[in-house]
């Protein structure tokens, strides 16, 4: 079955830094990835969507300059915490599609904590 | 932006016990699909319901389509401890949103032994 495999699964890092996270499609052509965010205890909010080769449309609310995405290949998309602060610890999630119908597959996530 | 109802947010269950968990919306959906969540994973697809009405099943798991495709049920039959987690149900979005799966806002299940 189609894989996605998120690295990494966990991170601390310092006020101030930027974090890296990536998503890699293992087994197939991810036309379009998706990242969420997911406090404790809550559903998954959708940041932004991601197309191959084009800029990432952000949801109402998302700093785009702060959530940077990057979707250079049809088997990787990175998103780029810049400048990060305590508030942006939490739960991303990707998600890829090939565009087969109702085929969705997550990652497994990365808790990022920020001291 | 398609809304989705999910209840209860909380269940906490004796082993044994049955339950159900409900996903509604003022819309209709073209599909929709139920996933389960561990702690520190990402989800994972349960169903994906397609027809209006439709049943499926996955071992002591039900799910069921409505006739109008607005709302949907996941029923578990005599619930044991490794049911335990979030179960989200979402739904692909249309139009501008097309693509887009929307989660509704998660029912977190404790089954206890």
């Amino acid at each position: 079955g189609a894989v996605v495999s998120q690295h990494p699964s966990w991170v601390i890092c310092k006020s101030g830094t930027s974090v890296k996270i990536e998503c890699r499609s293992l087994d197939f052509q991810a036309t379009t990835m998706f990242w969420y965010r997911q406090f404790p205890k809550q559903s998954l909010m959708l940041m932004a969507t991601s197309n191959e080769g084009s800029k990432a449309t952000y949801e109402q609310g998302v700093e785009k300059d702060k959530f940077l995405i990057n979707h250079a290949s049809l088997t990787l998309s990175t998103l780029t915490v810049t400048s990060a602060h305590p508030e942006d610890s939490s739960f991303y999630i990707c998600s890829a599609t090939s565009g087969r119908p109702y085929g969705y597959t997550f990652g497994s996530g990365t808790r990022l904590t920020v001291v | 932006t398609q809304l989705l109802e999910q209840s209860p947010q909380f269940l906490s269950i004796q082993e044994g016990e049955n339950l159900t968990v409900y996903c509604n919306s003022s819309s209709v959906f073209s599909s929709l699909q139920w996933y389960r969540q561990e702690p520190g994973e990402g989800p994972v697809l349960l169903v994906t319901v397609v027809t209006g009405g439709e049943v499926k099943k996955l071992k002591r798991l039900t799910f069921q389509f409505g006739d109008a495709r607005k709302d949907s049920s996941l029923h578990i039959t005599a619930a044991q401890p490794g049911d335990t987690g979030l179960y989200l149900c979402a739904a692909p979005g249309g139009g501008t949103s097309y693509g887009k799966l929307t989660f509704g806002q998660g029912t977190i299940l404790t089954v206890h032994p």
